[in-house]
């Protein structure tokens, strides 16, 4: 596509509940990475897939939290049994990958966990 | 770990120039960027540069970069209300992007 994508852009869930973040990155990009911006805090690392293969999850915060990255392109960023601490933006980016120096953002997912 | 810092807050008035400034902790870093974000929206480059450079132009933004103190500035000339934003400094070492915590700047009619 024309730009990275990401859906839903708000999502507002009960404590305890599972809810999946979705990004399309832009075509032919094969670096994708997953990002969380607290309120008024900067960007916190999550994950980072080349192709499907996620080399770089040492930022994931717990094991409730996974992703995953199918055919090279649309990925899932999934938190089980949300906390409210787990409320933020959460943003997701791609490059080309492979030296590409340029990284780009989708508008991100705002998470409001109650 | 990599560190990036930046101030958290930057006024100027419309028409002025505005200078956000960066330090970063990790001298491997290959490029170096700037990003813009507005509210509720994603962030946006505005502008990189490789790390053998210490100087790029860019119409009304000049970024500088001196590596020997690690630290990267952003000046934005003829600041207008619709620069108003958050601005992230953000280093990269192969393929991890370390991103500052960001510099809101207001700018004053």
């Amino acid at each position: 596509g024309a730009g990275v994508s990401q859906s839903p852009s708000n999502k507002v869930t009960e404590k305890g509940k599972d809810v999946e973040l979705r990004c399309d990155p832009i075509s032919g990009h094969t670096a994708l990475y997953w990002y969380r911006q607290s309120l008024g805090q900067g960007l916190e690392f999550l994950i980072y897939f080349q192709g499907n293969s996620a080399p770089d999850k040492s930022g994931l915060p717990s094991d409730r939290f996974s992703a995953e990255r199918t055919g090279g392109s649309v990925s899932t960023l999934t938190i089980q049994r949300t906390q409210q601490e787990d409320s933020a933006v959460y943003l997701c980016a791609s490059s080309l990958g492979g030296g590409g120096e340029k990284l780009f953002f989708g508008s991100g997912t705002q998470l409001s966990v109650l | 770990g990599e560190d990036v810092e930046q101030s958290l807050f930057l006024s100027v008035r419309e028409g002025d120039s505005s200078v956000i400034n960066c330090t970063y902790t990790d001298s491997s870093s290959t490029y170096l960027y700037w990003y813009k974000q507005e509210p509720g929206a994603g962030l946006q480059l505005l502008t990189y540069i490789f790390s053998n450079m210490d100087m790029k132009q860019d119409q009304r933004l000049t970024v500088l970069l001196n590596k020997k103190d690690k630290h990267l500035s952003l000046r934005i000339a003829d600041t207008q209300t619709g620069d108003s934003a958050i601005y992230f400094c953000a280093e990269r070492n192969f393929n991890k992007f370390y991103f500052g915590s960001g510099t809101k700047l207001n700018v004053k009619p």
